[in-house]
């Protein structure tokens, strides 16, 4: 089946500091998504990105489909964006049944 | 209203018990689903609903029992279950080419 891996594991960061989070996926796929789960469960959905690049505020998504990887940068980083970040693939084309990638935690100190 | 709305938010039950969560959202979405999450995990697939028929069970025990008695609701039901079976449970709800909602999950604890 499908590999989803994300890097890195753990990052910590000083509030206003940049990142970038890392997903590679083994298998070709039309559909990826980003995710950010908040300390308290909620995940909520920041970027549907299957190819090119997106932004949303502070947030901006690149997918590289012929290479099988995305990036999600985050710059200026607040306390509130601490939280564990998913990128996740459909099972099935077309579908939302999302295979999640591993997960990156992220921790924003003031 | 984008909001996908799970009861109870915490449950404990012993592994003799039946019990229930339930999920509910009025998006019009017609595909609902059930993840499991285990502590430091990503969340895994058990069940898609799609226009309330069961289109996927990924190999989940019996003793999780999904139903989806209208477009609105979906409830697992649960019984018998294990230590092994404490976790955030989360429901989703999509309308494709949407992204789905996730609900603030039911945290399980099974004694």
């Amino acid at each position: 089946g499908i590999q989803v891996e994300q890097s890195p594991p753990d990052l910590i960061l000083q509030e206003g500091a940049n990142s970038t989070l890392r997903c590679n996926f083994s298998d070709s796929v039309n559909n990826l998504q980003w995710f950010h789960q908040n300390p308290w469960g909620q995940l909520i959905n920041l970027f549907y990105i299957p190819s090119g690049t997106k932004q949303n505020g502070r947030l901006s998504a690149t997918t590289v489909a012929t290479e099988r990887y995305s990036l999600l940068y985050i710059s200026s980083s607040q306390t509130t964006d601490s939280g564990v970040y998913f990128c996740a693939v459909p099972y099935q084309t077309g579908a939302n049944n999302l295979f999640f990638g591993t997960g990156t935690r992220l921790t924003v100190i003031p | 209203d984008t909001e996908v709305t799970q009861t109870p938010k915490h449950l404990v039950m012993g592994m003799t018990n039946k019990k229930s969560l339930k999920c509910e959202q009025h998006m019009g979405h017609r595909a609902m689903y059930w993840y499991k999450q285990k502590a430091k995990k990503p969340p895994e697939l058990m069940f898609v609903y799609s226009y309330e028929k069961l289109s996927i069970n990924e190999s989940v025990p019996s003793r999780f029992s999904p139903e989806c008695p209208n477009s609105s609701l979906l409830n697992l039901h649960l019984h018998a279950l294990q230590p092994e079976d404490s976790a955030l449970y989360l429901c989703a709800s999509s309308q494709p080419p949407g992204p789905p909602y996730f609900g603030a999950g039911t945290r399980l604890s099974v004694l």
